[in-house]
């Protein structure tokens, strides 16, 4: 089966770090995708990791354990226009993307 | 990045009409396109997976008669909801992968808002 779990919510401060975790098990594993989904708006996307450890792109990075099936996505130095919904995925077979269920991250000043 | 065009952005029928909705990569060939349906506060439900030139693939618990996918081309796939009802009012939200393997990314449509009264 396809389980992809995330925290609903999360609450951070204006220029603090937050870490959205992300646990999976899935049939196939195809590489990790953390996208970015402002309400009502179509998902962008953050990062795609397929190998164990980290990538760093900017203020955001995200770090991948195959053998844990876990991964992370942090975010630094946090803005208020980082207030989103915050999308793990899993590449699965046949190039498909199975999502969680999404973090909704709420920054304040 | 590449872009996917979705189209309408928006749209509001009587229950029991069809409604089409249109998903065009317009600077890449997008072999393989998804679609996704997404509840409010919920995340991405895949319905289908398209492929050029095939029938689409289907998630398991949705209706391939109601929920009509074409891709007829390399550049456009369409879903048409069928005699639809308020509960399918939903945003619904296309991808597009362009050939390359499964670390390719795929790029989102702006999404399509659903409602039927």
């Amino acid at each position: 089966g396809q389980n992809i779990d995330q925290p609903t919510e999360m609450t951070a401060t204006e220029g603090a770090i937050v870490q959205i975790n992300c646990t999976y098990q899935t049939s196939g594993f195809n590489g990790l995708f953390w996208y970015q989904q402002h309400a009502g708006e179509a998902p962008t996307f953050l990062s795609y990791n397929v190998l164990d450890g980290l990538e760093e792109k900017g203020r955001f990075s995200s770090f991948l354990s195959r053998s844990k099936g876990y991964s992370y996505l942090l975010l630094k130095e946090l803005q208020m226009k980082d207030s989103a919904s915050y999308l793990c995925a899993v590449g699965g077979g046949y190039n498909k993307l199975i999502f969680g269920a999404g973090t909704r991250l709420a920054v304040h000043p | 990045g590449a872009v996917v065009s979705q189209h309408p952005s928006w749209v509001i029928c009587k229950s029991g009409t069809s409604v089409k909705i249109e998903c065009r990569s317009l600077d890449f060939q997008a072999t393989t396109m998804f679609w996704y349906r997404q509840f409010p506060k919920q995340s991405l439900m895949l319905m289908a997976t398209s492929n050029e030139g095939s029938k689409a693939t289907y998630e398991q618990g949705v209706e391939k008669d109601k929920f009509l996918i074409n891709h007829a081309s390399l550049t456009l796939s369409t879903l048409t909801v069928t005699s639809a009802h308020p509960e399918d009012s939903s945003f619904y939200i296309c991808s597009a992968k362009a050939a390359g393997g499964a670390d390719t990314e795929a790029f989102f449509g702006q999404g399509t808002r659903l409602t039927v009264v």
